[in-house]
């Protein structure tokens, strides 16, 4: 089945630490995208990427960062830097910028 | 101007009932209007979008009514059923941003049986 999986469902970090969330899509999609959901505040970007090996901040870059090595996979790191992390993380993708975006079921990131 | 007003927060409807979401916008360049629902612990499904070069479009009991003039527009859900009951989030896009979504806050809806 085509989709977007994003892995782990469930992230507990502690305070400090790094961690990273998976996003995977097999839709050959060329747009990735990262939002953080946080309760009454709807869906807000942090990173997206275009293309292979390109990516621009969003909205709430500060405190992560992103990578796009390859096609389908799009990880996003959630640093120390990051001081409120706790929230739910969703990736989404596209086939271009101008393009409906697909959703993956997300990934719920808590502060042990 | 970047931002997308959604009103109600919340939502009652009895079975059977329209239910109806409203959201505004400042930024005269968006030029796509999506509208997705989402379930508890799941992610957003896009479940109808519009264009502001027409100002209705309908797919089976949803239907978005889009105001150019005024910067509205609405969700329309006839008849709704208990199976509708999710978050609502409409959200707009303009084409020279990346295809950077910004989305309203949200509606919780909940069909009574």
């Amino acid at each position: 089945d085509g989709g977007i999986t994003q892995s782990p469902k469930y992230l507990f970090r502690k305070e400090g630490q790094n961690v990273t969330l998976s996003c995977e899509q097999n839709l050959n999609h060329d747009a990735m995208y990262w939002y953080r959901q946080d309760p009454g505040q709807g869906l807000r970007l942090i990173y997206y990427s275009q293309i292979v090996n390109d990516f621009q901040k969003g909205d709430i870059a500060e405190g992560y960062s992103v990578s796009r090595e390859k096609k389908e996979s799009f990880p996003l790191t959630v640093t120390s830097a990051q001081k409120n992390p706790t929230a739910f993380y969703l990736c989404a993708s596209s086939w271009g910028s101008n393009q409906p975006q697909h959703f993956g079921d997300g990934t719920r990131l808590s502060i042990l | 101007q970047q931002q997308v007003k959604q009103s109600p927060q919340s939502l009652i409807v009895q079975k059977g009932g329209i239910s109806i979401i409203n959201c505004a916008y400042e930024n005269t360049a968006f030029d796509y209007f999506p509208w997705y629902q989402q379930f508890p612990g799941k992610g957003p499904a896009l479940l109808i979008a519009i264009r502001p070069d027409v100002s209705e479009k309908k797919e089976g009991r949803f239907t978005i009514s889009f105001n150019k003039s005024a910067k509205q527009f609405s969700l329309h859900i006839m008849d709704s059923q208990p199976g509708d009951s999710a978050t609502y989030f409409c959200a707009a896009r303009s084409n020279n941003q990346g295809g950077k979504l910004i989305f309203g806050q949200g509606t919780e809806l909940s069909v009574k049986p």
